[in-house]
């Protein structure tokens, strides 16, 4: 099935730092959202985008819809602890019937 | 507005055991979905409906049932568990063209 691959896995940071992760798929995708799930909760939607090269901010959050339609970009800038959790990117697929998720990037900040 | 409530929290079962996790929302929601997070992988949609009486597969479907008698309930069943079936489950909801709420998962563990 169609995947979408995040980049990194995991991230270790000082706090302050900025924060960059991608999305990539070999499908093309008509809307990319972001998701943050903090621990034992279920994500929450952060950031959506709708048309090719749209740039977004939510806060210190900036998420960019790729040209190519095959990839998306979130960055955090100043990150603070409560920024730690895992990070999802997700496309609808099949006339948005269905949400198909990436394995997620995990945040961790240390003070 | 309590949103999407999964029950119960955390569930332990031996292998071979049936059971059913329980997600209702009060949003009047159309659409509903099950998904299931796993280490590495993300999320990955189980089943899915898009109203009363209507239920479809997602990408991991076996092993699992639906049922959506009414818009505001969507259980799911295992109805022989296996160890495989060790995860963190997720119910979402949402209406048309607009992104999914998360409940705050179910935790279970097959032994």
């Amino acid at each position: 099935g169609q995947q979408l691959n995040q980049n990194p896995q995991s991230m270790f940071i000082q706090e302050g730092e900025d924060v960059s992760m991608n999305c990539t798929s070999s499908s093309i995708f008509n809307t990319w959202l972001w998701y943050k799930q903090d621990p034992g909760e279920g994500p929450v939607l952060l950031i959506a985008l709708y048309k090719a090269g749209e740039l977004t901010s939510n806060g210190r959050l900036t998420a960019q819809f790729g040209i190519t339609r095959k990839d998306s970009f979130l960055n955090i800038s100043a990150s603070i602890p409560s920024d730690v959790g895992i990070y999802f990117c997700a496309g609808p697929i099949q006339g948005a019937q269905k949400l198909v998720f990436g394995q997620g990037t995990r945040l961790t900040i240390n003070p | 507005n309590a949103g999407v409530t999964q029950t119960p929290k955390f569930q332990v079962l031996k292998t071979g055991q049936s059971m059913t996790l329980q997600c209702a929302q009060d949003m009047n929601h159309e659409y509903m979905s099950w998904y299931r997070q796993d280490p590495g992988m993300g999320l990955r949609l189980i089943h899915y409906s898009v109203g009363a009486g209507i239920t479809d597969q997602g990408e991991v479907p076996n092993g699992y049932n639906v049922s959506r008698s009414t818009t505001e309930d969507f259980p799911l069943r295992l109805l022989s568990a296996a160890p495989s079936q060790t995860s963190v489950y997720f119910c979402a909801s949402r209406i048309e063209n607009s992104p999914l709420h998360f409940g705050n998962g179910t935790r279970l563990t097959v032994t």
